[in-house]
């Protein structure tokens, strides 16, 4: 079955930097990679999308990348601020099952 | 508008109690999920429900017991409660298949067994 690694496990930035996580997945039919947001106390909540068909997509102050060949897909935070700090989840989806990452924790300091 | 929503939200109960977590949403939509949230935040697929009917079980002991009345309800039924089911249990729901877009989550179940 599909395996998603996620790095690093916890990141911690300063207020206005960029912050990136990065996912490497083992299932070439996986076709469907997207990125959720858990705040404390909260379910996970989706923020981003991308499909096998798309390298990269944007909204506004975040960005995914997917790297097909070379099975990672990456999250970019841009000027980060204090209420992105949660733990961000990569998934990757093949057929009907959907397989998160570990997390990662990020931290972002005033 | 709660759209996922489950409950308790925190159960705490001793080794060998039976317990059950409710879950209702309110989207319309046809597929329900259970996942299982450990201590270390793992997030883990148990079981899918598409309009009632069971099509992802994974490999959980069968002590485990999702049960959905219907599309709008998942419940989940816990015999025998073990040491090693303290988790969050969060409920979910897509419309279609997960490969179609977005998984509502509701907040979460916080179960702890003594």
């Amino acid at each position: 079955g599909e395996n998603v690694e996620q790095h690093p496990s916890t990141l911690s930035v300063q207020e206005g930097d960029s912050a990136v996580i990065k996912c490497t997945y083992s299932d070439s039919a996986s076709n469907y990679f997207p990125w959720y947001k858990q705040e404390l106390g909260k379910g996970p909540q989706l923020i981003i999308d991308i499909r096998s068909n798309v390298g990269e997509k944007k909204d506004q102050r975040i960005a995914v990348t997917l790297n097909k060949t070379a099975k990672h897909f990456s999250l970019h935070i841009t000027e980060t601020q204090p209420e992105d700090s949660a733990v961000y989840f990569c998934a990757g989806a093949a057929g009907n099952k959907l397989t998160f990452g570990g997390g990662t924790r990020v931290l972002v300091k005033p | 508008d709660t759209a996922v929503s489950q409950t308790p939200k925190y159960l705490v109960t001793q080794m060998g109690n039976d317990k059950s977590i409710k879950c209702e949403q309110n989207l319309g939509h046809d597929t329900m999920y259970w996942y299982k949230q450990d201590s270390k935040k793992f997030l883990k697929i148990m079981f899918s429900y598409n309009n009632k009917e069971l099509i992802i079980n994974e490999t959980v002991p069968n002590r485990f017991s999702p049960k959905s009345p219907d599309k709008a309800h998942l419940n989940l039924h816990i015999n025998s409660l073990e040491l090693g089911d303290s988790a969050v249990y969060f409920c979910a729901s897509s419309q279609g298949t997960i490969n179609t877009g977005e998984l509502f989550f509701g907040e979460g179940s916080r179960l702890t067994v003594l």
